[in-house]
């Protein structure tokens, strides 16, 4: 299994943009990244996720290191309903319908106002 | 769309009595993942059923634990009998049965279980 390597916390002011690192240098040619984020007292929630190119969403943007050894969430603006724990996994789901989502210790993300 | 249901949101018994979580996955999705997060062991994957079969379940700690499917819209995680290191919140979540790249999963909102 591909390992991640993610800060353990990272901060951010109202409103700035952030850029949640992750190192998957073990990833494999099939593995997607995916990118999960837990706000407090609640389950997690999916946020994004790409195998090669960038991908943007309403929440999110993700990009994607041309070797695939890293990648970076991106989120535009943060506001206070940002704050959570942000996981980034890879899938190992090979293409198969079974994916299992294995998940590391995460990113916190503090917001400040 | 009410989303992924667990029950109860809470729950809190005595070591050595049988507790059942239970989750209504979201109406649609053929995949089932159950979740125990603790601070020390964060989220683990304890069992996946796809199309109400159980695929994998080597995440479950030891034969105190049981999950079933009877049905595409009900699971329940048992622990019988409870012993304090049970106490952990635990999630379930589902995903349409198709590969992992076209779908997120959806979790509920858990259960916290306390064993005393």
């Amino acid at each position: 299994d591909a390992k991640t390597t993610q800060p353990n916390s990272m901060e951010s002011n109202e409103e700035e943009p952030v850029h949640l690192p992750c190192n998957h240098s073990t990833i494999s040619g099939t593995d997607y990244i995916h990118w999960y984020r837990q706000l407090p007292s609640q389950g997690p929630e999916y946020v994004i996720h790409g195998l090669t190119s960038n991908v943007n969403n309403r929440m999110a943007s993700l990009a994607i290191a041309e070797d695939r050894k890293s990648s970076t969430l991106i989120l535009h603006r943060a506001t206070l309903r940002d704050a959570a724990v942000y996981y980034c996994i890879p899938d190992h789901a090979g293409g198969t319908s079974y994916g299992k989502l294995t998940f590391g210790q995460g990113t916190i993300l503090t917001v400040h106002p | 769309d009410a989303g992924v249901i667990q029950s109860p949101r809470h729950e809190v018994t005595e070591m050595g009595q049988e507790v059942t979580l239970r989750c209504k996955p979201i109406s649609g999705h053929n995949s089932l993942f159950w979740y125990r997060q603790t601070m020390m062991r964060g989220l683990e994957l304890l069992i996946y059923f796809n199309n109400n079969v159980p695929i994998d379940d080597s995440g479950m700690p030891e034969d105190r634990f049981s999950a079933k499917m009877p049905n595409a819209s009900f699971s329940t995680l048992k622990i019988q009998p409870s012993e304090p290191r049970d106490s952990a919140v635990y999630f379930c979540a589902s995903t349409p049965d198709a590969p992992l790249r076209l779908y997120g999963y959806t979790f509920g909102s858990g259960t916290r279980l306390t064993v005393v």
